[in-house]
C-alpha cells in the first residue's frame, strides 16, 4: 500500500509564476489536508479536503492560493503569480475519514518550493 | 485559536541519556493529542493519545497524556544517534485539522 505520494519534490519558480503542487492520498483515504512549513517553525494548516468538496480553507492565504481535489485524479494546491515569501516545504497529508478520535494523518515526503 | 506550545526549542544530549519533551494545549473540544518525528522528509506517526493517566509505549518511547493540566510529555530513553529529529506535538479539537506546536530539535551526540 503505498503512502501518500507529492510531487514535485523540488520545484523552483520565478516571481510572477504558478505553482502547482500535486498529492496522491493512500489508497482508500478520502480525506486530504495540505501544511506549509517554514524554516524553523512547525506545520501550519491551510486547506481540508474530502472529494469534490473544499471543507475547510480556514488556513488559505485569500488570494493568489487554491486548491482542489476532484473525483478522480491528484489533489492539486495552486499558487498563481508567486513571490518570494511562498517559499516553504509543502506537506499534504491524508486520512480514511474525518479527523477525530480514531484518525491519525499520514503525511506525504513534501514538496520544497523556491521562488527565485 | 486553538493553540500548542512545545518545550524546550532545542536540546543537545549525549547516546544513552534520557530525555523528556513537553507540550502544552489550547484546544476547543480536545478530541485527541499526536507526537510525530520529522528528519528531512515527511513526519511520521508516532502517539496518538485520547486518554488522561494511560502511557503509551513503544520501544523506548513512550507518552503519556493529562487533559487536566493540558499538558503531554515524551519521554525518550537510551538515546541513540537515530533519535535525532524534531519531535512535533499537535491537537485535535472541534475544526477535526492538527494544530502543530514548532516543535523540539532534538539532537544526540556520541
Amino acid at each position: 500500500n503505498a503512502g501518500v505520494m507529492q510531487n514535485p519534490r523540488h520545484l523552483v519558480r520565478r516571481r510572477g509564476q504558478e505553482a502547482r503542487l500535486r498529492c496522491s492520498p493512500m489508497k482508500g483515504h478520502s480525506h486530504v489536508y495540505w501544511y506549509r512549513q517554514l524554516p524553523e517553525e512547525g506545520l501550519k494548516f491551510m486547506v481540508y479536503l474530502q472529494k469534490e468538496n473544499i471543507i475547510d480553507e480556514s488556513g488559505m492565504p485569500k488570494e493568489r492560493f487554491s486548491a482542489e481535489f476532484p473525483k478522480e485524479g491528484p489533489s492539486i494546491l495552486r499558487i498563481q503569480q508567486v513571490v518570494r515569501g511562498d517559499s516553504a516545504a509543502y506537506f499534504c497529508a491524508s486520512s480514511p475519514s474525518q479527523q477525530g478520535v480514531n484518525e491519525k494523518l499520514f503525511f506525504g515526503s513534501g514538496t520544497q518550493l523556491s521562488v527565485l | 485559536e486553538d493553540k500548542v506550545v512545545q518545550s524546550p526549542l532545542s536540546l543537545v544530549v549525549h547516546e544513552g541519556d534520557t530525555v523528556t519533551l513537553n507540550c502544552s494545549y489550547e484546544v476547543t473540544n480536545f478530541r485527541s493529542l499526536l507526537w510525530y518525528k520529522q528528519e528531512k522528509k515527511a513526519p511520521t506517526f508516532l502517539f496518538m493519545l485520547t486518554s488522561s493517566g494511560i502511557e503509551k509505549k513503544s520501544g523506548r518511547l513512550s507518552s503519556i497524556l493529562d487533559k487536566k493540566e493540558l499538558f503531554s510529555i515524551l519521554n525518550i530513553t537510551a538515546t541513540q544517534t537515530g533519535d535525532s529529529a524534531v519531535y512535533l506535538c499537535a491537537v485535535v479539537g472541534t475544526a477535526s485539522k492538527l494544530t502543530f506546536g514548532t516543535g523540539t530539535r532534538l539532537q544526540v551526540t556520541l
